[in-house]
């Protein structure tokens, strides 16, 4: 079945630091790729997405591309601030006829000033 | 517009206790989607409406969860006799449509579940 796997949190940064979560997926046909975050308090919200192959998705500064050949859709941000401090998670979308996301597992981002 | 709720915020039970969990979508949506999100498990898909009906309720657990969605528009979970390891945050997700084309999916805040 589908599946997402994101590393593990949490990650620690200083405010200015570059930063990459990575995400590797499984699934068969072509999914549509996500990255959703939440911020402390909060509902999950859609950060960018990318639909198909070698797409590169970017909002507020983060940038993640839809890379078939390893299967990764890797989340990076050039200077992080305390304000991104929140759980991210890396989640596809295939059209097998249902609707659901497939998520995963989530990262905390931790990010001091 | 306002977004999508769900109520009530928190809920403390006792262990084989039943609960419902309610989910208002935003207006015009018509795939509502249940979601788990426990520590350490990230979020685990329950059970996709589209309209009044369920096409996929793959995720559901054991036969102690039950959902259902009425007038295509508010959807109550209910978890019969409890157990702790129901202990979770439950999502509701909406979406104008659902199918096989993706819609952006928007999520309510949650309800946060403890069973003692």
């Amino acid at each position: 079945g589908d599946s997402v796997t994101q590393m593990e949190g949490p990650v620690t940064l200083s405010e200015e630091a570059f930063l990459t979560i990575n995400c590797t997926y499984t699934a068969t046909g072509y999914p549509s790729l996500f990255w959703y975050v939440q911020y402390p308090g909060e509902g999950l919200q859609l950060l960018l997405k990318a639909t198909k192959a070698d797409d590169k998705g970017s909002n507020k500064g983060f940038e993640a591309t839809y890379r078939k050949e390893t299967t990764s859709f890797h989340l990076e941000k050039g200077s992080v601030q305390v304000s991104d401090s929140a759980v991210y998670f890396c989640a596809l979308f295939r059209p097998s006829g249902y609707s659901t996301l497939t998520f995963g597992k989530g990262t905390m981002l931790l990010v001091s000033p | 517009g306002a977004g999508v709720s769900q109520s009530p915020s928190n809920k403390v039970t006792e262990k084989g206790k039943d609960v419902e969990l309610r989910c208002d979508p935003i207006s015009g949506h018509t795939a509502l989607y249940w979601y788990r999100q426990s520590l350490g498990q990230g979020l685990e898909f329950l059970i996709y409406f589209q309209g009044n009906s369920a096409p996929d309720k793959s995720g559901l657990p054991s036969d102690r969860f039950s959902a259902e969605r009425t007038g295509g528009s508010v959807s109550t979970l209910t978890i019969q006799r409890t157990q702790q390891e129901d202990s979770a945050v439950y999502l509701c997700a909406s979406s104008y449509v659902g199918g096989s084309s993706y819609n952006e999916q928007f999520f309510g805040p949650g309800t946060r579940l403890t069973v003692l």
